[in-house]
Formats: structure tokens, C-alpha cells, sequence
């Protein structure tokens, strides 16, 4: 079964600077997908990243971008230049490529601070 | 346009009550999908739904059933509401490519 892992629960960073979120994860597959979802008090989920597991290079949307090491399975959201805007729970996912209908598996949530 | 919409956003009952939620996808999606999201923010697979079809069923008490009218929707209903049921509900629904799922707004679902 495929598990993902998120060993920081909370993280804190001040306004404009730059912090790292930590996933790891366990599957015996060798063509997956990985996400990132943002979810602020508001409780809406929004994706704010993917990652192909066949894809080498490291997906990068604007501030967000991914540290992707597949053969230590990880896969770190980096947050530059941080805003009040993205205090929120941060859940790391896996889904498999074949089949459809194939579900999210997510980590526990990191809950991220940020302070001015 | 909302893509994803649930109703009600929140729901209070009694134990022993039976309710529904509904969600509806606008966005042309295939699967549709229910996940619970526990008190301690941990978010966990429930079904899903393709075309209609059941696919994922996870282990979940029967007092939960899915419904699927059509593509474009699916209905959660509980009977016999536990204590235990309290969380927040999430509808999404997804396209096998891309793969991104997207949510709904979330039901709050307390059981006293």
C-alpha cells in the first residue's frame, strides 16, 4: 500500500522569506503522479502543484516549486518569497497513473505560520 | 462559475438521523470522488465513482451509501448517523488526464 509521510506538522516563516515542506513517500510503483494542496481556514482545497513521476525536471509554479527525488522518494514544496496569503495546511498526495478513477493518498498536513 | 459545489456546507443532526449531502460538477469530469477529513485534518479516501460506476468503496460502513444519478453528480447518504461520523466531507471530481482532482467546498457534518 502506498503511504505518504509529512514529518513536520507545523513551520513557521516570516514574510518574504523562504521555506521548505517535507514529503516522503512509499510505493512500489514506478509511474505516478504528486501534489500539493493548500488548505486555508476557508477549508477549500486548491492544488497548487503536480508532479509526473516519469518527469526529471522539478515543476515550479511562480513562488512554488518542488524538490523531486525519486529515488529517495521525496518530494519538498519550496515557498519563496512567502505571503500572508499562504498560512494554511499544506498536504502532500500520491496517485498512480493507471486506472481511472484512482484515489489521493495524503500525508497528515503540515500547518504552515506565516509572521510579519 | 462554481465547479465543484456541495450542499449544505454545514449540517448538525442527532445520532440516529439519516441525512444526504449532494455535490455537482460542472467541469465535464468522468469521476467523481467522497473524502472524509477527520478532526485531526487527516483526509482519506471514502469511494469513487466513474461514468456512474462504482469503483473505490473503502472500507467504508454500510451506512454510508453513494449515489450517482449521473456523471455529473454524487449524493452521499448516511443512515443512522454516529457520533463518530462528525468530520468535514469533501466532494471532488477529476479527468484520468490530466489527473488533478478537484474539490468541493466541504460539508461540516456534526453529530450530537
Amino acid at each position: 500500500a502506498q503511504t505518504v509521510t509529512q514529518s513536520q506538522p507545523e513551520m513557521s516563516v516570516q514574510e518574504a522569506e523562504t521555506v521548505t515542506l517535507s514529503c516522503t513517500y512509499d510505493t512500489s510503483e514506478s509511474d505516478y503522479y504528486l501534489f500539493w494542496y493548500k488548505q486555508p481556514p476557508s477549508r477549500q482545497m486548491i492544488l497548487v502543484i503536480r508532479q509526473e513521476a516519469y518527469k526529471q525536471q522539478n515543476a515550479t509554479e511562480n513562488r512554488f516549486s518542488v524538490n523531486f527525488q525519486k529515488a529517495a522518494k521525496s518530494f519538498s514544496l519550496k515557498i519563496s518569497d512567502s505571503q500572508l496569503g499562504d498560512a494554511a495546511m499544506y498536504f502532500c498526495a500520491y496517485r498512480i497513473i493507471t486506472g481511472t478513477a484512482s484515489k489521493l493518498t495524503f500525508g497528515t498536513g503540515t500547518r504552515l505560520q506565516v509572521t510579519l | 462559475d462554481t465547479a465543484v459545489s456541495q450542499t449544505p456546507k454545514y449540517l448538525v443532526t442527532q445520532m440516529g438521523n439519516d441525512k444526504s449531502i449532494k455535490c455537482e460538477q460542472n467541469l465535464g469530469h468522468d469521476t467523481m470522488y467522497w473524502y472524509k477529513q477527520d478532526s485531526k485534518k487527516f483526509l482519506k479516501i471514502m469511494f469513487s465513482y466513474n461514468n456512474k460506476e462504482l469503483i473505490i468503496n473503502e472500507t467504508v460502513p454500510n451506512r454510508f451509501s453513494p449515489k450517482s444519478p449521473d456523471k455529473a453528480h454524487l449524493n452521499l447518504h448516511i443512515n443512522s448517523l454516529e457520533l463518530g461520523d462528525s468530520a468535514v466531507y469533501f466532494c471532488a471530481s477529476s479527468q484520468d488526464r490530466p489527473p488533478e482532482q478537484y474539490f468541493g467546498p466541504g460539508t461540516r457534518l456534526t453529530v450530537t
